[in-house]
């Protein structure tokens, strides 16, 4: 159980695009969802957390012009990353949970490769 | 302010050694502490939770870890480790005001045959 999908799982793409990057919960219905940054052998960033039907709260220094995210219904949210350049490209990775409280544990999806050429 | 330290940047063993990484934290209250595995490239699988009670707690894939409110630690212990073992390993605490968790800096482990 608490199955998280991510998708897609790696994406290359040129400077200037957009990314949509989507997160699932597979069997559960996540109230809360985060996104997180990691930069390799670094530990995992926090970006923003999202709850269903509400506006995403993004952690301060991350912009939200460039990292919109959408969390339409109680099973997906969506990273698009903007006008991407080359310094977005990273691993992205989703989480998420059931509660509003840290009682109940993340679960954590597979991640997403950018890389921005 | 919350934090949590994994001291062991790198740790290497040999297959079949026992292991143990550790994690400390700071948190005013009673944390909610966990344990995370991270395979490269890969994104993180939960392999234990702390929230109250018993402070020896049991997890997946063999590995136990034990809350020592003195000492403010949450150590990973596994009494036998497989090659499968390793990976990228991260301490959490959960801030009990929201939902967010605070991460450790990760401990790689490598495993020797």
């Amino acid at each position: 159980g608490a199955v998280v999908s991510q998708h897609p799982s790696w994406v290359i793409c040129k400077s200037g695009t957009s990314v949509k990057i989507e997160c699932r919960s597979l069997d559960f219905q996540a109230t809360t969802m985060f996104w997180y940054r990691q930069f390799p052998k670094q530990s995992l960033m926090l970006m923003a957390t999202s709850n269903e039907g509400s506006k995403a709260t993004y952690e301060q220094g991350v912009e939200k012009d460039k990292f919109l995210i959408n969390h339409a219904s109680l099973t997906l949210s969506t990273l698009t990353v903007t006008s991407a350049h080359p310094e977005d490209s990273s691993f992205y990775i989703c989480s998420a949970g059931w509660g509003t409280h840290s009682n109940q544990p993340q679960h954590f999806g597979d991640g997403t490769r950018l890389s921005i050429l | 302010a919350q934090s949590v330290t994994q001291p062991d940047i790198h740790i290497t063993v040999s297959e079949g050694a026992s292991l143990e990484l550790r994690c400390n934290y700071s948190y005013g209250a009673t944390p909610y502490l966990f344990w995370y595995v991270q395979s490269p490239g890969q994104g993180l699988q939960l392999l234990l939770k702390y929230f109250s009670g018993d402070t020896l707690v049991q997890g997946i894939k063999g590995f136990e870890a034990e809350f020592k409110r003195s000492q403010s630690s949450f150590n990973l212990r596994k009494p036998s480790v497989h090659w499968s073992d390793a990976a990228e390993y991260f301490c959490a605490v959960g801030d009990g005001g929201t939902y967010k968790y605070i991460f450790g800096t990760g401990t790689r482990l490598k495993v020797l045959a």
